[in-house]
């Protein structure tokens, strides 16, 4: 049973719009979300992340939007450019406080800019 | 700047054979994660380790096994190889108590004939 959902395989944006990457949670247990970037034969990389105490997290271009009520939260990047072309993880996890816990990850987006 | 690394980028090895996946990070991070990564299912929890010799099972740790003697090292082992273990295994670590900051390594893409 899958606890966090990427339901888009893959997106393809034009350069210079908004990419909106959306992901799902079922665990009411989690509180603390991340997204991960991976490019091919890489490990992933930490973008940016959101407590659930929060609605909105920006960090230059990405801001992730959490709506807690309807267990989703949405990646936005803006103006989005051809080294964004990634695949994006959605994680979830519990902030225990010990911070030990393994992330949850979704399946991936695979997000292509096209020029 | 914090590394983690893996002991090989590509691995071949026979069914049955004993595996060893070596993960080194070298920011003294306590938390230590084995997860694989396959098309269309996603990066997966195999194992972690919050201290030296402590281990915890993820959400797929059939086949294998973990080995954490020194703070900076964490070993996945794959006591007989199948062929439904070929995949990209990835390593990561994380300071007790960050949660956004997790490094990964840069994977292990292992073939299992």
């Amino acid at each position: 049973d899958q606890q966090v959902k990427q339901n888009s395989p893959s997106l393809s944006v034009q350069e210079g719009r908004i990419s909106i990457l959306n992901c799902d949670y079922t665990n009411s247990m989690f509180d603390y979300f991340l997204w991960y970037k991976k490019y091919p034969a890489e490990g992933p990389t930490f973008l940016i992340s959101i407590s659930s105490i929060k609605d909105k997290n920006e960090d230059g271009r990405f801001t992730v939007f959490l709506n807690k009520s309807a267990k989703h939260l949405s990646l936005h990047i803006v103006p989005s450019q051809p080294g964004d072309s990634a695949v994006y993880f959605c994680a979830a996890t519990v902030d225990s406080g010990g911070g030990a816990d393994g992330l949850t990850f979704g399946k991936g987006t695979h997000l292509i800019i096209q020029p | 700047d914090v590394k983690v690394t893996q002991s090989s980028r590509y691995l071949v090895k026979r069914t049955g054979e004993k595996v060893f996946l070596e993960c080194v990070q070298d920011m003294d991070h306590e938390n230590m994660f084995w997860y694989r990564q396959d098309p269309g299912l996603g990066l997966r929890l195999i194992y972690f380790s919050y201290d030296v010799k402590m281990k915890e099972k993820g959400d797929i740790p059939e086949g294998y096994s973990v080995s954490r003697e020194k703070k900076e090292r964490f070993s996945l082992i794959l006591e007989s190889a199948s062929t439904n273990q070929t995949s990209m295994y990835l390593c990561a670590s994380r300071p007790r108590g960050q949660l956004q900051t997790q490094y990964f390594g840069p994977g292990t893409r292992l073939l299992v004939l």
